[in-house]
């Protein structure tokens, strides 16, 4: 069955950090992974792709099929990056199961 | 930019009461999809439906069902409301392969 593990509930840096925030997935095939973001009384929206590899908003991220991994990170962090992050995964139908979320907390 | 439109931000219902939640999409897309929100427990998908009068149980489909009658409309029905159904709720809809867009929620409360 698929699955997508956030491991961190909440990951705190200081403006000007680098940010790592960590997504593994489970997956019996070719995975399509997504990072979606939901700002504080904002809906929530896509931030990346990995079919797309571009870079939003500073970040990035790459899926590496060898560690199962998709975790996004941007070499410098700012106040406005303050928001829940959710990693998705393409299950089908253009479903999504989506990981539990990590809020990010960035302090001036 | 498309639009997807949740008929009420907030909703405060009595246990055991049918409750409609409405979706309305401008964007021509095939598929819709009811997702809850918790804190803690991420995204998980109730229902979806990729035509009219097509529907798909997903994750946790159970006190709920779904209509769609038409195309840009996907309704969210709780059959008869309980408590362990206070959740925000989250409405999308998509292309075949493409991003999902989202509504902006409706939080629901049952007393």
């Amino acid at each position: 069955a698929q699955r997508v593990t956030q491991p961190e509930k909440l990951l705190s840096v200081f403006k000007g950090a680098p940010v790592e925030l960590k997504c593994n997935y489970s997956y019996s095939g070719s995975p399509e992974l997504f990072w979606y973001v939901q700002y504080s009384r904002q809906r929530l929206q896509l931030l990346l792709r990995h079919i797309s590899r571009e870079s939003i908003k500073g970040f990035t991220a790459d899926l590496n099929k060898g560690e199962t991994s998709f975790h996004l990170k941007k070499p410098f962090a700012q106040e406005e990056d303050s928001a829940m992050y959710y990693c998705a995964l393409n299950s089908g139908y253009s479903t999504l199961t989506f990981g539990k979320g990590t809020m990010l907390l960035v302090s001036p | 930019d498309v639009k997807v439109t949740q008929s009420s931000r907030y909703l405060v219902k009595r246990t055991g009461e049918k409750v409609f939640l409405e979706c309305v999409q401008d964007m021509d897309h095939e598929n819709m999809f009811w997702y809850r929100q918790d804190p803690g427990l991420g995204l998980r998908l109730i229902y979806f439906s990729y035509d009219v009068k097509m529907k798909e149980k997903g994750d946790i489909p159970e006190g709920y069902s779904v209509s769609r009658e038409k195309k840009e409309r996907f309704s969210l029905i709780l059959e008869s409301a309980s408590t362990n159904q206070t959740s925000m709720y989250l409405c999308a809809s998509s292309l075949w392969g493409d991003r999902a867009f989202f509504g902006q929620g409706t939080r629901l409360t049952v007393v």
